[in-house]
């Protein structure tokens, strides 16, 4: 029972480097999303999707890319990394992205250095 | 503005202590949920609770019980009898409507550490 997967679970970076994360789930959930965790400030909300072809924005969606061209899958691009962007990623579904109600299910995180 | 408070940075407590946790949180829904969320050392997220805003019934499940108050829009966790395996970072959050479903807005986190 794989539930939500991401790779890589290390990866380091430099300045102006793109590179993609990358997370699966295996539960048929619509709502994913991504966070990411900064000491201090816990998990804010990179961008979201509630089905295939349908994502937005969270509270920091600047210098990432999502998209969502199937269900199980849902990439996070980063267009050219800041060292601002060091930080733990995580990927989170829900069977119920509207609205209000769906508890989220997490992969394992993904830590990000940009040197 | 901030949306989910956890004003509580970090608790030390000694095993059996109670101890609760902080959440308070600023929402203009009338319909909402509000979660908790368990981060222990390895790292992983581990769903506590959900509670939506017309249930204000306290809920207990073993050592844990929960506290909403909609006059006061908190939403406290207190463990009763703690022990080291309650070291961990707990968050609260709360689920607020977007243009495409829900996103769910999670406090700083406070810092639980539980001493033997």
């Amino acid at each position: 029972n794989a539930g939500v997967t991401q790779t890589p679970k290390f990866q380091v970076l430099k300045t102006g480097q793109s590179m993609t994360l990358q997370c699966a789930q295996d539960m048929n959930h619509e709502y994913m999303s991504w966070y990411r965790q900064d000491p201090g400030m816990g998990l804010r909300l990179i961008h979201y999707s509630v089905g295939a072809g349908i994502t937005d924005q969270g509270e920091v969606p600047n210098g990432y890319n999502v998209s969502r061209s199937t269900t199980e899958d849902f990439p996070l691009r980063l267009l050219s990394a800041a060292p601002s962007q060091t930080s733990v990623y995580f990927c989170a579904s829900s069977y119920d992205g509207l609205p209000y109600t769906g508890e989220l299910f997490f992969g394992e995180g993904s830590r990000l250095t940009v040197l | 503005a901030q949306k989910v408070t956890q004003a509580q940075t970090e608790i030390s407590v000694v095993e059996k202590e109670d101890v609760t946790l902080d959440c308070v949180y600023e929402t203009r829904d009338t319909t909402y949920y509000l979660f908790w969320y368990k981060q222990p050392p390895s790292g992983e997220l581990v769903f506590l609770i959900r509670r939506n805003s017309f249930d204000e019934q306290n809920e207990i499940s073993g050592r844990y019980s929960w506290n909403f108050q909609k006059s006061t829009s908190s939403f406290n966790f207190t463990i009763t009898a703690s022990q080291v395996v309650d070291s961990a970072v707990y968050f609260c959050a709360l689920s607020e409507a977007a243009e495409y479903g829900n996103k769910l807005v999670f406090g700083a986190g406070t810092i639980l550490r539980v001493k033997s």
